[in-house]
């Protein structure tokens, strides 16, 4: 079955340090692939997405890759802030443009420290 | 900015007792969606709900559960008779079309079962 997986947390860094999360996933086919974050107390939401092989998603200084080849959407940042702190999901959708499903990985905690 | 509300924030129950979980999707979405997280655990799709019925549910979406969007408004999840399993985060999301199924999340019901 369909499935994604993350690396573990916390991941505590210091302000301006570099950021990988990674992620690999599991499927059938083609999938879209995205990334959510849940800041404290709020709702998951989206950062950024890919929906076919070798496009980048990027946002908020935010970048990953969908990598078919070694089925990888890592997640990286070049310079994390305080306020990047919070829970990172990497998520996956079979019928995205049918109103699909999301299967998500675990969650990655990140933890900046000034 | 819109955004999909839920209430309560936090609900306890006696096992056994019936629940319902309120959600106020973004006004103009079209695909309605729950999703629960149990402690520790991942993010896991429970149903998706479009023109009145479920399009999709997952295997956690037996008996107990039920979904219905009332008046237009609200989306509600009952469970109908609660096990101490199913204490958890429960999310509601919405998404406006199926050729952009940005699914926008709401912060959760926590469901405590005693």
């Amino acid at each position: 079955g369909n499935s994604v997986t993350q690396m573990e947390g916390p991941v505590t860094l210091s302000e301006e340090a570099f950021l990988t999360i990674n992620c690999t996933y599991t499927a059938t086919g083609y999938p879209s692939l995205f990334w959510y974050v849940q800041y404290p107390g709020e709702g998951l939401q989206l950062l950024l997405k890919a929906t076919k092989a070798d496009d980048k998603g990027s946002n908020k200084g935010f970048e990953a890759t969908y990598r078919k080849e070694t089925t990888s959407f890592h997640l990286e940042k070049g310079s994390v802030q305080v306020s990047d702190s919070a829970v990172y999901f990497c998520a996956l959708s079979q019928n995205y443009n049918q109103g699909g499903k999301l299967i998500f990985g675990q969650g990655t905690e990140l933890s900046v420290k000034p | 900015e819109p955004e999909v509300t839920q209430t309560p924030s936090h609900q306890v129950t006696q096992m056994g007792q019936e629940v319902i979980l309120r959600c106020v999707p973004i006004s103009n979405h079209l695909y309605f969606y729950w999703y629960r997280q149990i402690l520790g655990q991942k993010v896991e799709f429970l149903v998706s709900f479009y023109n009145n019925e479920i399009s999709e549910k997952s295997e956690i979406f037996d008996d107990q559960f039920s979904v219905e969007r009332p008046d237009g408004s609200n989306f509600t999840l009952k469970i109908r008779s609660t096990k101490l399993e199913d204490s958890a985060m429960y999310f509601c999301a919405s998404s406006e079309t199926r050729t952009n199924n940005e699914q926008f999340f709401g912060p959760g019901t926590r469901l405590t079962v005693l």
